[in-house]
């Protein structure tokens, strides 16, 4: 079955790098079509998208977060790493990590969610 | 970007009710539009995806229409478990995909 899951720093400090992991199975993202997202939802609002990589590579970014975020893949270890910089308390959120299948067809597996605080 | 636009933001109603949410897009998105359920403390879940196909699994009471930039979403006889908070997302554009602002359906 599908499962995804995201890992990184509870804690950042303003000014600060954070880097969160998504660990998949049950998918390659190697294979045509297939897509992982960064989403997140700072506490009582709503949903943000951040980046997005498909299964050639091909990156995008949310236009007023693009200069802050880096997206990348590692096929062989079945992960997406995000990295966003010049962390703000702002920034405090749970980020998701989601699949798509194609370019319309939704975020169908979700992961589960990572609080970010940011505070110093 | 294409902003999109949900009503209203929350309402009230009654379990058995019908229920409609409107989400609209800044510009025409064809059917690249999903809804999205999500209960408190967990991830959204898929509902529907390009406009009006149900994800497998969810309930015949939801339903979806629209077209370009007009789009809804209805519950037919709402349920105690569907009190939650809906979002749409279009996924039209390079780069940017987008979610609305939410809509919570509460208990009246």
């Amino acid at each position: 079955q599908v499962t995804l899951r995201e890992s990184g720093p509870a804690l950042v400090k303003p000014t600060q790098s954070v880097t969160l992991t998504c660990t998949f199975s049950g998918f390659s993202l190697s294979t045509s079509g297939m897509c992982v997202s960064w989403i997140r939802q700072p506490p009582g609002k709503a949903l943000e998208w951040l980046a997005r990589i498909h299964w050639d590579d091909s990156k995008y970014y949310d236009t007023s977060l693009k200069t802050r975020l880096t997206i990348s893949k590692d096929n062989s270890k079945n992960q997406v790493v995000v990295t966003m910089t010049n962390m703000d308390p702002v920034d405090t959120a749970t980020y998701y990590c989601a699949r798509t299948r194609g370019y319309s067809n939704g975020f169908d597996y979700w992961g589960q969610g990572a609080l970010v605080t940011v505070s110093s | 970007d294409i902003q999109m636009t949900q009503s209203p933001s929350s309402l009230s109603a009654s379990v058995g009710d019908r229920v409609t949410i409107t989400c609209r897009a800044s510009q025409s998105i064809n059917n690249y539009l999903n809804w999205y359920q999500q209960k408190p403390g967990n991830a959204p879940k898929l509902l529907i995806y390009e406009a009006s196909t149900l994800q497998t699994g969810v309930p015949s009471r939801f339903s979806a229409s629209g077209s370009g930039t007009d789009f809804t979403l209805t519950i037919s006889s709402l349920q105690p478990e569907d009190f939650a908070t809906y979002y749409c997302l279009h996924q039209y554009t390079i780069p940017a995909w987008t979610f609305g602002q939410g809509t919570k359906v509460e208990i009246k």
